[in-house]
């Protein structure tokens, strides 16, 4: 059982749309960070948000902390090519200890 | 500062055989995490150690152990390989005094086990 939903799995634009990826659980997050990971590379950390309801903006990517804190959203205006990654949503769990929870990610690819 | 450094890139091993990846923190850093990724799994977390002794552990067999030198440089090793264990093994730095703090992520090691 995935602690850390993501969806959708995958994801194929045009440049210049815009999209929105979700991250979801069932428990209490403590924190949760956003990743991007580009193929033979590790994760890089996008961004964390810790209180519920905070909406944290990076460029063309905003990032939204649900009240509840048990979901998290990622929207990306006007995508380019550059934007093309997995991106992946993490957490310290309350239930889990210190160690990161991953989604499954979300592989996006932004066509010219 | 130079980020998290592992060694080596890629790998490739038969059944049977054994492996040691290495991993060097951000200097400063404390605590090393690692973490297998494969396409049907996604990331799961192994081990992490701090100071020098293990903190937390995944839920993966035996097979798989680390270690932590005093210069908070961290080995993996995983004996009797399966062609399962093929994936990219990464390895997370942090200070390690807070669960919350940032991990940052090496390149990885990439292993095929044929």
């Amino acid at each position: 059982t995935q602690l850390l939903e993501q969806s959708p799995q995958f994801l194929s634009i045009q440049e210049g749309e815009n999209l929105t990826v979700y991250c979801n659980s069932s428990s209490v997050f403590s924190s949760l960070q956003w990743y991007r990971q580009e193929p033979g590379e590790g994760p890089v950390l996008l961004v964390t948000v810790v209180t519920g309801g905070e909406v944290k903006k990076l460029k063309r990517l905003t990032f939204q902390f649900g009240d509840a804190r048990k979901d998290s959203s990622l929207h990306i205006t006007a995508a380019q090519p550059g934007d093309t990654g997995l991106y992946l949503c993490a957490s310290t769990l309350e239930t889990s200890g210190s160690r990161l929870t991953f989604g499954e990610g979300t592989q996006l690819t932004v066509n010219p | 500062k130079a980020g998290v450094t592992q060694t080596p890139r890629y790998l490739i091993k038969t059944r049977g055989q054994q492996v040691t990846l290495s991993c060097s923190p951000i200097s400063g850093h404390r605590s090393v995490s690692w973490y297998q990724q494969t396409p049907g799994q996604g990331l799961q977390f192994l081990f992490e150690y701090f100071s020098e002794t293990q903190r937390n552990k995944g839920n993966f067999p035996g097979r798989f152990s680390g270690r932590q030198f005093s210069n908070s440089r961290s080995e993996m090793n995983v004996s009797t390989l399966e062609l399962g264990d093929s994936a990219l093994y990464l390895c997370a730095s942090s200070l390690g005094w807070s669960r919350e703090e940032t991990q940052y992520f090496g390149p990885g090691t990439r292993l095929l086990v044929l």
